[in-house]
């Protein structure tokens, strides 16, 4: 497809078990970011991957959490012994340019994680 | 470093207009302006830029005060179609970006 793809839509896990969470940017576009949305709350940054410069990893919360970008493409989202807390949507976007320096930030629809 | 929005939140009748303002406590060099309807992601609206270029798509128009760190989205003649949060994001020195706390627009009949 044309636009941003993530993968799975919902994932319902048990606490302590890990978690991966996939996006397909669109071709093309050389930064992809992750951000996190709790109920009724705004996005929170978690990181940002820029061509083949090291990942801005500043937003993510804890060493539980990690991202890869591979081959400067898909990008997978891993968080590891998960907590009740890190239920939320995670949204990725792509942009031809880093912070969509002259355009716009395409958003996918994002995968919501349920922690039981 | 997060943006801080105004108003939280806003009920409008059809064909009201609207003003959301965004403040941040940083030199910005761009603001992003983008709407999420209840369940969607998020959809870009415009960017500001530094030195007073828009670059946008919708009905919607915008003013970006570098001086004072602060935008602003003016919607006017309100839309049923308009409901959902807005948020700003803004870009300041360090390739940092950060988006707003949100403000939920319901446009009423």
């Amino acid at each position: 497809g044309a636009g941003v793809s993530q993968s799975p839509s919902n994932k319902v896990t048990e606490k302590g078990k890990d978690v991966e969470l996939r996006c397909d940017p669109i071709s093309g576009h050389t930064a992809l970011y992750w951000y996190r949305q709790s109920l009724g709350q705004g996005l929170e940054f978690l990181i940002y991957f820029q061509g083949n410069s090291a990942p801005d990893k500043s937003g993510l919360p804890s060493d539980r959490f990690s991202a890869e970008r591979t081959g400067g493409s898909v990008s997978t989202l891993t968080i590891q012994r998960t907590q009740q807390e890190d239920s939320a949507v995670y949204l990725c976007a792509s942009s031809l340019e880093l912070w969509g320096n002259t355009g716009e930030l395409f958003f996918g629809e994002g995968s919501r994680l349920t922690v039981l | 470093q997060q943006p801080v929005q105004s108003p939280q939140a806003v009920i409008l009748r059809e064909g009201e207009d609207a003003v959301i303002n965004c403040s941040s406590s940083k030199a910005l060099y761009s603001v992003h302006w983008y709407r999420q309807k209840h369940g969607e992601a998020p959809v870009f609206l415009m960017i500001l830029l530094k030195g007073g270029e828009q670059k946008g798509h919708e009905k919607i128009s915008a003013s970006f005060n570098e001086k004072k760190q602060q935008s602003s989205l003016y919607l006017t003649a309100s839309q049923l179609s308009y409901s959902g949060t807005y948020f700003c994001g803004t870009e300041n020195a360090g390739n940092q970006f950060y988006f707003g706390t949100g403000t939920s627009l319901t446009v009423i009949p």
